[in-house]
């Protein structure tokens, strides 16, 4: 079955450390999302790629990074410039910006600094 | 930019109906969706409306209003699984297609 696979489902990070958080799609959905979202709040726009080896930052992307160098694959890189890291990280994509297609989210990952 | 307003929280009975309302603010739309979040899991895709208009979909309607920046998410025959968290997200009009989130309306279904 198709899908979106994020890994790993919990991650702790000491501080000062850089982590990676997978994301992988088996959907041939042209368009991936990062959102991160924090206890009794919405998602909120991490980064977002339209097409291979393109992204564009969205509303929180300082202490972040990511690439995208195959359709299937968005990871994401917390780094240590982040300052407040411990949140749920969730992956989406989205066949094509066009008429009804919504988000298909990955489990998310949850992320806490020790 | 985006701005998305819905209550906190809400309550109701099995069986029941509940309206969960969403207003917004924008500077380009090109739809509004509802998700579906249980506790500690990702969302689900719901509903999706662009034009004016009620979208009815088994138990679940949503209803939209561009000229007010107001849509609602209308639940049926209220289940106990159907306690989760309903997302209100705007949809803009750039190519890249992102979507803004509201925070969210917690509804607890009691028996």
């Amino acid at each position: 079955d198709g899908g979106i696979t994020q890994s790993p489902k919990y991650l702790f990070r000491k501080e000062g450390q850089n982590v990676t958080l997978s994301c992988e799609q088996n959907l041939n959905h042209d368009a991936m999302y990062w959102y991160r979202q924090d206890p009794g709040q919405g998602l909120r726009l991490i980064y977002y790629s339209q097409i291979v080896n393109d992204f564009q930052k969205g509303d929180i992307a300082e202490g972040y990074s990511v690439s995208r160098e195959k359709k299937e694959s968005f990871p994401l890189t917390v780094t240590s410039a982040q300052k407040n890291p411990t949140a749920f990280y969730l992956c989406a994509s989205s066949a094509s910006t066009g008429y009804g297609y919504g988000y298909t989210f990955g489990s998310g990952t949850r992320l806490t600094v020790v | 930019g985006q701005n998305i307003d819905q209550p906190t929280e809400m309550t109701a009975t099995e069986g029941a109906i509940v309206q969960i309302n969403c207003t917004y603010q924008t500077s380009g739309f090109n739809g509004l969706f509802w998700y579906q979040q249980h506790a500690g899991e990702a969302p689900t895709f719901l509903s999706y409306n662009v034009l004016d208009g009620l979208e009815e979909k088994g138990r679940f309607s949503s209803f939209l209003s561009r000229s007010k920046g107001y849509s609602y998410l209308l639940l049926k025959e209220l289940q106990m699984k159907d306690s989760a968290s309903y997302l209100c997200a705007v949809r803009d009009n750039t190519n890249a297609g992102k979507s803004t989130f509201g925070d969210g309306t917690t509804l607890t279904v009691k028996p």
